[in-house]
């Protein structure tokens, strides 16, 4: 049981290119979430999804587009990274809502754009 | 949409010694806060989480307290050991509501 995995773990582009990263989960959760994590900001809601071929926006997210063919896995792409998305993606996912129960997060992808 | 302010934004202690972080929330209608530990290139994961219908929740050497008149919750850490650095992030949620709101974070170091 893997729990929630994210690839790649490092990546640095240049201004202006694209990128998927992808995150896959193997505990059959229906929720699942991309955040972005910045020094003194804490962890930011970029999108979400509450079940296969479902996406929402969350707090921040221009910018970014996301994808949930499969239960399982969550896409964000980048589709002309910028500088200001320099930053720490996680994804987390969850059985139910995210009221009351409990996000599990996977170890991150640092992301360096130039 | 919810405002969690979290502090201290960093705290050193003495191994055994307790650790106490605080924060607040802005939205009356939040029911659920939970509390994520980070360590060094990891994940955050939760550690602890409490309910609205509950003041206080204990889990070995951990525990929180929950005031919602005032919209406000901590967490205490007793007997500190250096495994205790890391990230701490308080969040908040509603029912119903798929998403938490976080922290900023607060860099708990536990010295020797």
């Amino acid at each position: 049981n893997a729990g929630v995995t994210q690839t790649p773990k490092f990546r640095v582009l240049k201004t202006g290119q694209s990128m998927t990263l992808l995150c896959a989960q193997d505990m059959n959760h229906e929720y699942m979430y991309w955040y972005r994590q910045d020094p003194g900001m804490g962890l930011r809601l970029i999108h979400y999804s509450v079940g296969e071929g479902t996406t929402a926006k969350g707090e921040v997210p221009d910018g970014y587009n996301v994808s949930r063919l499969k239960k399982q896995n969550f896409l964000l792409g980048l589709e002309s990274a910028a500088p200001s998305q320099t930053s720490v993606y996680f994804c987390a996912s969850s059985y139910a809502s995210g009221s009351f129960d409990t996000q599990y997060f996977g170890p991150g992808t640092r992301l360096t754009v130039l | 949409g919810e405002n969690v302010e979290q502090h201290p934004s960093t705290l050193s202690v003495q191994e055994g010694d307790s650790a106490v972080i605080k924060c607040t929330y802005s939205d009356s209608a939040s029911n659920y806060f939970p509390w994520y530990k980070q360590e060094l290139g990891k994940g955050p994961q939760l550690i602890i989480d409490i309910r609205s219908n509950v003041g206080e929740k204990k889990d070995q050497r951990i525990a929180v307290t929950l005031n919602k008149t005032a919209k406000h919750f901590s967490l205490h850490i007793t007997e500190t050991q250096p495994e205790d650095s890391a990230v701490y992030f308080c969040a908040a949620s509603r029912r119903n509501d798929y998403k938490l709101s976080f922290g900023a974070g607060t860099t708990v170091t536990v010295r020797a």
